[in-house]
């Protein structure tokens, strides 16, 4: 199935530092989706894209789809400990009549206190 | 409140039983899905229903089956023929009618073969 680019995989980082991740494709999306997981529960949308060039903020979040339509990226401010979790990406790629999402493999982050 | 609602939370199946798991929404969403979650994995479509009595197989249909005969409902059987069926799994969904639209996702659950 299609598959999205996520990075990094984990990130070990102290407490109010900054964080990027990014998710790239190799085929256009219409949709960009962050999600972020905690242990044993299912993903809670945290920002949704829908125009390239569109950048959004939710708080301490910000997220852009790329102005190719290929890629997005997040980035958390001043990180503190219940931002941990996995983040995931989310696409929905442009053919028509599908409704299907793609998910990256995640980005693990650990805040040391 | 509206949302969506999977059970069992945890199941445990022995090794050639099949289990059904169930996923019911109150969002009056037409989409819903099936994803599959291992161990520090991303998410694997297994099945997918865009409208009422349609589905459509995902990445990794086999050894699944599902049925979508009411719009609130789309509950996956974990048939005996799926070999490693210890997994967390997730049921979503999302408006269809509309292009661009979110997908929500209930708490999942954790199936275990003992």
């Amino acid at each position: 199935g299609q598959q999205l680019n996520q990075s990094p995989q984990s990130m070990f980082i102290q407490e109010g530092e900054d964080v990027s991740m990014n998710c790239t494709s190799s085929s256009i999306f219409n949709t960009w989706l962050w999600y972020k997981q905690d242990p044993g529960e299912g993903p809670v949308l945290l920002i949704a894209l829908y125009k390239a060039g569109e950048l959004t903020s939710n708080g301490r979040l910000t997220a852009q789809f790329g102005i190719t339509r290929k890629d997005s990226f997040l980035n958390i401010s001043a990180s503190i400990p219940s931002d941990v979790g996995i983040y995931f990406c989310a696409g929905q790629p442009l053919i028509q009549g599908a409704q299907k999402l793609v998910f990256g493999q995640g980005t693990r982050l650990t805040i040391n206190p | 409140d509206g949302g969506i609602t999977q059970s069992p939370k945890y199941l445990f199946r022995k090794e050639g039983q099949n289990v059904t798991l169930s996923c019911e929404q109150n969002l009056n969403h037409d989409a819903m899905y099936w994803y599959r979650q291992d161990p520090g994995q991303g998410l694997r479509l297994i099945y997918y229903s865009q409208i009422v009595n349609d589905f459509q197989k995902g990445d990794i249909a086999e050894g699944y089956s599902v049925s979508r005969e009411k719009k609130e409902s789309f509950p996956l059987t974990v048939t005996s023929a799926q070999k490693n069926p210890t997994a967390f799994y997730l049921c979503a969904s999302r408006p269809f009618r509309e292009l661009n639209t979110e997908a929500f996702f209930g708490q999942g659950t954790r199936l275990t073969v003992v």
